[in-house]
């Protein structure tokens, strides 16, 4: 079974340019999540999705970010347009409809963000 | 809101024991779990609490009591491949279910 795949690995781009990364989460997966690391410090939330509608998106930054998922499959984050603050690890993660016991979220291998 | 506190880092031989801490503060708690994640790497899961008590997988243990707001990850019999940085997190209903996490501790393992 594929795990969470996020696309592009690595972005570099210019401060005021618009960056689109992607995620896929596992299939079936309803739960999908979205994470920023800076800097080596915590693991931020961003957003939450339940299927295709926003369960909260209390952690997104502000208006320049704009989560979007597609017929409750992949997701995309679009930063637009992109500050230098933005620079971070951005993790997608998801994980089945009912946590249950388990409670495991799957990570993707994340998108590496450099905004210069 | 939901905040956790762990140590930044640690430091430790091969061989050795290592317990981190974490206390937490949050409403509707649901569950406190644990994540490694090596450098570059995705944060993937290792355990999981809902209930007071220990729960243990192998070398690594992971304890949680709900009255004190507070668990740990224990790693035994260290190896230099668990040289990373380990996460817990909370689950709260009054946060939809969402993982919050902790700032991480990164565990270096020497020789």
């Amino acid at each position: 079974e594929a795990g969470v795949t996020q696309f592009p690995s690595h972005s570099v781009i210019e401060k005021g340019q618009t960056v689109t990364l992607r995620c896929d989460p596992i299939s079936g997966h309803d739960n999908l999540y979205w994470y920023r690391r800076v800097m080596g410090k915590e693991i931020k939330f961003l957003l939450h999705f339940v299927k295709e509608s926003k369960q909260d998106e209390s952690g997104m930054p502000n208006n320049r970010f704009l989560a979007e998922r597609t017929g409750g499959t992949y997701s995309t984050l679009k930063v637009q347009p992109a500050e230098l603050e933005d620079s971070g690890v951005y993790f997608c993660a998801s994980s089945p409809q009912l946590w249950g016991s388990s409670a495991e979220a799957f990570f993707g291998q994340g998108t590496r963000l450099t905004v210069v | 809101g939901q905040s956790l506190e762990q140590p930044s880092e640690v430091t430790a031989v091969e061989g050795a024991i290592v317990q981190i801490n974490c206390t937490y503060q949050t409403s509707g708690f649901y569950g406190l779990s644990w994540y490694q994640q090596h450098d570059g790497g995705a944060p993937t899961f290792l355990s999981y609490n809902a209930l007071d008590g220990l729960e243990e997988t192998g070398r690594f243990s992971s304890f949680l009591s709900r009255s004190d707001s507070y668990g740990y990850l224990l790693l035994q019999e260290l190896q230099m491949k668990d040289s990373a940085s380990y996460f817990c997190a909370v689950r709260s209903t009054a946060a939809g279910n969402k993982l919050t996490f902790g700032g991480g501790t990164r565990v270096l393992v020497k020789p």
